[in-house]
This record gives structure tokens, sequence and C-alpha cells, in this order.
């Protein structure tokens, strides 16, 4: 069975302020795809990012930045000087290959970026 | 390029009324249709997933049900609704398999069980 961990349900930053949503997953495949969505006020989830299990080179868009750790099993997401049009609920979510199509969520974590 | 909707994207019913959510994708062929739900402020939970016309997987018993009457349409339904219903239901979309997994999201629609 799959699972994945947000341990952080709510996170609360202010405006300028570099910030780490967390992600930890547990699977018994060997090889995975993992997720970042964005969920902001609208409702619509917007996707952000996969990455393969294979590979672990951390990844770098804009603001965003991932750090997958296959060793910890964490897929780790980083703002860097934050937003208010951040603000919104992330989702982490595990693909195991064998898995179809099935994706398992994290609960989500909210964050809030203050002016 | 693909585009997904979902309507109503509010809706207000009282117990015991029947409910229809639908969702249309377009620009695609065969895709793997899913219905999600998220109940206040709780993760999203997979309710209904279809590979194909008429093939429809329920991941959680309930009240609700789903139908693929044409390739690209999905509607969720419920002959009674309970207040337990009430949440923001998501339509998704993946290419068919192979594809690297995913999910493309619906504007969504909130509703409301009074």
């Amino acid at each position: 069975a799959q699972k994945v961990t947000q341990a952080q349900t709510e996170i609360s930053v202010v405006e300028k302020e570099d910030v780490t949503l967390d992600c930890v997953y547990e699977t018994r495949d060997t090889t995975y795809y993992l997720f970042w969505y964005k969920q902001p006020p609208s409702g619509e989830l917007v996707f952000l990012i996969r990455r393969n299990s294979f590979d672990e080179q951390n990844e770098i868009s804009g603001r965003y930045s991932w750090n997958f750790q296959k060793s910890t099993s964490s897929f780790n997401f980083t703002i860097t000087a934050s937003q208010v049009v951040d603000s919104a609920v992330y989702f982490c979510a595990l693909r195991p290959n064998n898995a179809g199509n099935m994706l398992t969520f994290g609960g989500g974590t909210r964050l809030m970026v203050k002016p | 390029s693909q585009t997904i909707h979902q309507w109503p994207a509010t809706l207000v019913q009282p117990v015991g009324s029947p409910l229809s959510l639908e969702c249309t994708v377009e620009g695609t062929s065969n895709p793997n249709l899913y219905w999600y739900r998220q109940a206040a402020g709780r993760g999203l939970q997979l309710l209904f997933y279809s590979v194909g016309i008429g093939q429809i997987s329920s991941e959680v018993p309930q009240n609700l049900s789903a139908s693929r009457p044409q390739d690209r349409q999905f509607i969720l339904s419920s002959k009674k609704l309970l207040l337990s219903d009430s949440g923001f239901y998501l339509c998704a979309w993946t290419p068919p398999r192979p594809n690297t997994g995913e999910l493309f999201f619906g504007e969504g629609s909130r509703l409301t069980v009074l």
C-alpha cells in the first residue's frame, strides 16, 4: 500500500520569506512518480511538477524548487521569496508504476503568505 | 490542446434530493476519467474512475454513482443526497496508458447539502 504524509497542515509566513513544504512517502515499489499540485482559493488543482523515482536531481523553476531524497523517501517543495499569490493548499502525490493511474495524495498543506 | 470542464460550479441541494454533476473532456480520445471529493479542510478522496465507456470502478462505497455514457463524458449522480455528501467535487483526466500519471483537473463543483 502507498502512503503520502504532509505533516504540516498549515503554514503561515510573511511575504518574501522562504518556506519549505514537507512530503514523506511510503511505497514498496521500486519505480514510481511523485507530484506536487497547487490548489488556489478558486479550487482547481494545478499540476506543478512530476518527478520519476530514477531521477534524484533537484529541480528549480523560478522561485520554486524541489528536493527529492530517495534515501529518506522525501520530496520537499521550497518557495523562495514567497508572495501573497502563493497562498494555496499544496498537495504531494505518489503513483507507483504498477498502480495504473491511481495517485495517492497527501492530506495537503495550507500555506498562507501575509503581506 | 486538451480542456476539461465540469458543471455546475456551485450547487445547494436539500437532503434527499437527487444530484447530477457533469464533466466533459475535449481535445483527447479515450481518456481515463476520475471523480474526487474534497471535504471541507481535508484531502482528496478518489470516488470513481473509468478507463472507457461504461467501465466504472468505485473506490469508496456510498450513495453516489458514476456513469460514462460517452468517451469524454463522466457523470456523478445520487438518487438521495445526504448531509455528508457536502464537499468540493473534482473531475480529472489522464491520457490512456502508457502515461506519466499526472492528473489534469476541472474547475470543481461545490456542493452544499442542507
